[in-house]
């Protein structure tokens, strides 16, 4: 049963549009989620989250839009470029106890000059 | 301050054969997960390990085993492999636990054989 669902796999955008990256999730127990970055051959890196408390948070270029009655978050890019080409993975924390991080199959963003 | 360490990269085994992973967290943190990628698959949680004991566990099969040691550097080992472990293995430290904010390291991949 898979929790956190990001259901495109990929995604093209030019460079300097906006990219949006939706992930849904199924468990209303999740109170926060975070959005990772991951180049080839590298290890996730954290980009931005956002509480369960708050619908929007920015940070330069990215922002996180969630919708909790409906279950669903964004990462909104703009304008995306080229060194944004990556994939992306949307992460849940459920709200009690030291449980994991539940993470999305990712997205895999390619930004085309 | 250095990042989370993985060794090996890259590593070629045969099926049947097992194998040892190891990661040098970030200094000071001491929750240390273990994660599983594949392409259709994404991040799988495979353990968490806090303060030298087993805090978390995922859905993978006994042949996957971890420890901690009291410096908080860990080992996970996978004991008579199989061609469906070949994958992207990455370790993640924390301060506080798997619940929190992450930061991986580069991965290991493994390849069965």
């Amino acid at each position: 049963d898979q929790q956190v669902k990001q259901n495109s796999p990929s995604l093209s955008v030019q460079e300097g549009r906006i990219s949006i990256l939706n992930c849904d999730y199924t468990n209303s127990m999740f109170d926060y989620f975070l959005w990772y970055k991951k180049y080839p051959a590298e290890g996730p890196t954290f980009l931005i989250s956002i509480s369960s408390i708050k619908d929007k948070n920015e940070d330069g270029r990215f922002t996180v839009f969630l919708n909790k009655s409906a279950k669903h978050l964004s990462l909104h890019i703009v304008p995306s470029q080229p060194g944004d080409s990556a994939v992306y993975f949307c992460a849940a924390r459920l709200l009690s106890g030291n449980t994991p991080l539940v993470f999305g199959k990712g997205t895999r963003l390619s930004v085309i000059a | 301050k250095a990042g989370v360490t993985q060794t090996p990269r890259y590593l070629i085994k045969t099926r049947g054969q097992q194998v040892t992973l190891s990661c040098s967290p970030i200094s000071g943190h001491r929750s240390v997960s273990w994660y599983q990628q594949t392409p259709g698959q994404g991040l799988q949680f495979l353990f968490e390990y806090f303060s030298e004991t087993q805090r978390n566990k995922g859905n993978f099969p006994g042949r996957f085993s971890g420890r901690q040691f009291s410096n908080s550097r860990s080992e996970m080992n996978v004991s008579t492999l199989e061609l469906g472990d070949s994958a992207l293995y990455l370790c993640a430290s924390s301060l506080t636990g798997a619940s929190y904010e992450q930061y991986f390291g580069p991965g290991t991949r493994l390849t069965v054989t």
